[in-house]
């Protein structure tokens, strides 16, 4: 089975620190994404990246950077969280050429 | 540019069937899909239909494309409790990247 881990289920910092998720595949996948989710809103691509070292920006890549030193391994780093960053964040990794994403369990961000 | 619609709440009764409508945009998309996430989860794929097809069946679930209305349904025949949860629609267009477009998702809510 695929499997896709995050380093934190729930995570709760203060504005103005820096903030890592950390996400993990087992797979191989060279395809690694960072989503948040929001209500209303659905999911929109931050981040994502298709091989290591390589990163790419999606839809809101603003407040946010990635790093990709492993295949199996993709960061998400807030240099300074804001409280209009609180929100779910997912991860998810896929083949180049498949047809499906998988997904990790999220983690639930706070920043007060 | 590309953009994915559902409505953001459906209730139903338990044993009745859920229709779960989604209209998309872009009429260059490849794969279209329903993912399903159940409270503090990641998102699940359910199933997938190329752009080539009209109607896909597996299970309980049927998936139907108007390609022409860019339209696209998921019903859930004999609902149950544990159908309850977000569904999420989602596209890929053809060339460059696997970028997925996710809808806003909708929630349903199965009533025993």
């Amino acid at each position: 089975d695929v499997k896709v881990t995050q380093s934190s289920r729930y995570l709760v910092k203060r504005t103005g620190e820096k903030v890592f998720l950390e996400c993990v595949q087992d797979m191989d996948h060279e395809n690694m994404f960072w989503y948040r989710q929001d209500p209303g809103l659905g999911l929109r691509l931050i981040y994502f990246s298709y091989d290591v070292k390589m990163k790419e920006k999606g839809d809101i890549p603003e407040g946010y950077s990635v790093s990709r030193e492993k295949k199996e391994r993709f960061s998400l780093i807030l240099e300074s969280a804001s409280t209009n960053q609180t929100s779910m964040y997912l991860c998810a990794s896929s083949f180049p050429s498949q047809e499906t994403q998988y997904f990790g369990p999220g983690t639930r961000l706070l920043v007060l | 540019g590309e953009d994915v619609e559902q409505s953001l709440f459906l209730s139903v009764r338990e044993g009745d069937s859920s229709v779960i409508n989604c209209t998309y945009t872009d009429s260059s998309s490849t794969y279209l899909y329903w993912y399903k996430q159940e409270p503090g989860a990641g998102l699940q794929l359910l199933t997938y239909i190329f752009s080539n097809m009209d109607m896909k069946q597996d299970q309980r679930l049927t998936v139907l494309l108007n390609k022409k209305d860019k339209h696209l349904s998921l019903r859930i025949a004999d609902t149950q409790t544990g159908d309850s949860a977000i569904y999420f629609c989602a596209e890929t267009l053809s060339g460059g990247y696997q970028k997925v477009t996710f809808g806003t998702g909708t929630k349903l809510q199965v009533i025993p």
